[in-house]
């Protein structure tokens, strides 16, 4: 089963807080975790991502936090502003050669308040 | 700019009607993907090609179908539609060679089926 299990399904947080959205997966056969932004009218743009070989992965204020053995990873935005408010999405994928849809998480809308 | 482009950005339609969307996929993509992407649905994979060729079928139903040209453009055609089509219609493409399957997704076309 290719699914990928995102909560929660909103959230809200005050600036300058830490937001946290998980994802749990079936398919051990997964070697590649995205996260998506996505804001309104636009398409998903990567955020950033984590191969299974890592732990954790940090990109400014942005970190993947991965645990192979639960088959969990999880945002976390440090700091979090207004300006990071938008519909997040996890998402993974199988290195089949050729075949690299992603199946995504159902999104997670963010709310920073000022 | 994400450097893919999608055309037309909004179409209304009438059941029972037939729709054709076109992806421009990014300079150098060779991969095309479909996705679908409803209210309560989130992201759904549809279709993906590969210079040309059908490389992965998603949740595509038999009234959807797509092509890849050879100048790399797709285009997804949408035929019989009915009410329950009407979402936004995403094309992404990726480079064979990133060996972080990034996916560039377009700003994406929205169909309202009335």
């Amino acid at each position: 089963q290719q699914q990928v299990k995102q909560s929660p399904q909103s959230l809200i947080v005050q600036k300058g807080g830490i937001s946290i959205i998980n994802c749990a997966y079936e398919n051990t056969a997964f070697d590649y975790f995205p996260w998506y932004q996505q804001f309104p009218g636009k398409g998903p743009a990567l955020l950033i991502a984590i191969r299974p070989d890592v732990s954790e992965k940090k990109e400014g204020r942005f970190t993947i936090s991965f645990n192979k053995s639960a088959k969990q990873f999880s945002l976390h935005i440090m700091d979090s502003q207004p300006g990071d408010s938008a519909t997040y999405f996890c998402a993974a994928s199988i290195r089949d050669t050729g075949r690299r849809a992603l199946t995504f998480g159902s999104g997670t809308r963010l709310q920073v308040q000022p | 700019d994400s450097g893919v482009t999608q055309t037309p950005k909004h179409l209304i339609t009438a059941t029972g009607q037939r729709v054709t969307l076109r992806c421009s996929p990014r300079s150098g993509d060779l991969s095309v993907y479909w996705y679908q992407q409803s209210l309560d649905q989130g992201l759904q994979f549809l279709i993906q090609y590969y210079n040309g060729e059908e490389r992965a079928k998603g949740n595509i139903l038999e009234r959807f179908s797509a092509q890849q040209f050879p100048d790399l453009h797709s285009e997804l055609n949408l035929s019989s539609l009915e009410l329950g089509d009407s979402a936004l219609y995403f094309c992404a493409s990726s480079s064979q060679t990133d060996l972080n399957y990034g996916y560039t997704f377009g700003s994406g076309t929205r169909l309202t089926v009335v």
